[in-house]
């Protein structure tokens, strides 16, 4: 069975300041990894996912997660943070098989200015 | 182009009413999930269907939940006699494939409250 904790339930940060959102997994095999936001009152939307390949993901609109099979982590990462990044993130695994994703319970990312 | 659509927005029934959510998928995706998502939480696996096959039932809370996708394209999600702890958001995705590189299109959900 698969597992994704998120430590942290709520990060609050100022704007312009770096970012980091943990994100652990376990897993007995073979794992695809993702981000994804969710802004209030609406679905969510793919930041970026790991495959196969290069441990360092990057996605859209600046964030990048980087795969750590040693310490079974996916750690979501911004350098400089907007007021607009205020949205709760949700980390997911899947296995190889079809795409049915295991949630973490989200961190809320409060930018303030 | 449209993405995946969900109705209604919000519903509230009282406790032990039916109710059914409805998914329409985005045209020609074979991949078609539903996922519940309570206040506070992650989104949680349902159900899964590919074209009209239910291929994983397996995250069904109870024999009440039971979810349709008879054409291949627009799914039904019901919950009969409908309980408090039934409160949620309730997620449809659609992907265009069937492995996990194929990227999940989420709706906007379904709230339902249970009074």
């Amino acid at each position: 069975a698969q597992s994704v904790t998120q430590l942290d339930s709520q990060v609050p940060v100022f704007e312009e300041a770096p970012v980091e959102l943990r994100c652990n997994y376990s897993s007995s095999v073979s794992v695809y990894l993702f981000w994804y936001v969710q802004y209030p009152n609406q679905g969510l939307q793919l930041l970026l996912k790991y495959l196969s390949g290069s441990t360092l993901v990057k996605g859209i609109n600046g964030f990048e997660a980087e795969f750590n099979k040693s310490q079974t982590s996916f750690h979501l990462r911004k350098p400089s943070v907007h007021i607009s990044d205020t949205a709760e993130y949700f980390c997911a695994v899947s296995d190889s098989g079809y795409s049915t994703l295991t949630f973490g319970r989200g961190t809320m990312l409060l930018v303030s200015p | 182009g449209a993405g995946v659509s969900q109705s209604p927005r919000y519903k509230v029934a009282k406790r032990g009413q039916d109710v059914a959510l409805r998914c329409d998928p985005i045209s020609g995706h074979v991949s078609l999930f539903w996922y519940q998502q309570a206040l506070g939480q992650g989104p949680e696996f349902l159900t899964y269907f590919q074209n009209e096959a239910q291929l994983d039932k397996s995250g069904l809370p109870s024999d009440r939940f039971f979810a349709e996708r008879p054409e291949g394209s627009v799914s039904t999600l019901k919950i009969q006699r409908t309980q408090q702890e039934d409160s949620a958001v309730y997620l449809c995705a659609s992907s265009l494939g069937t492995s996990s590189n194929s990227p999940l299109h989420f709706g906007n959900g379904t709230r339902l409250t249970v009074t």
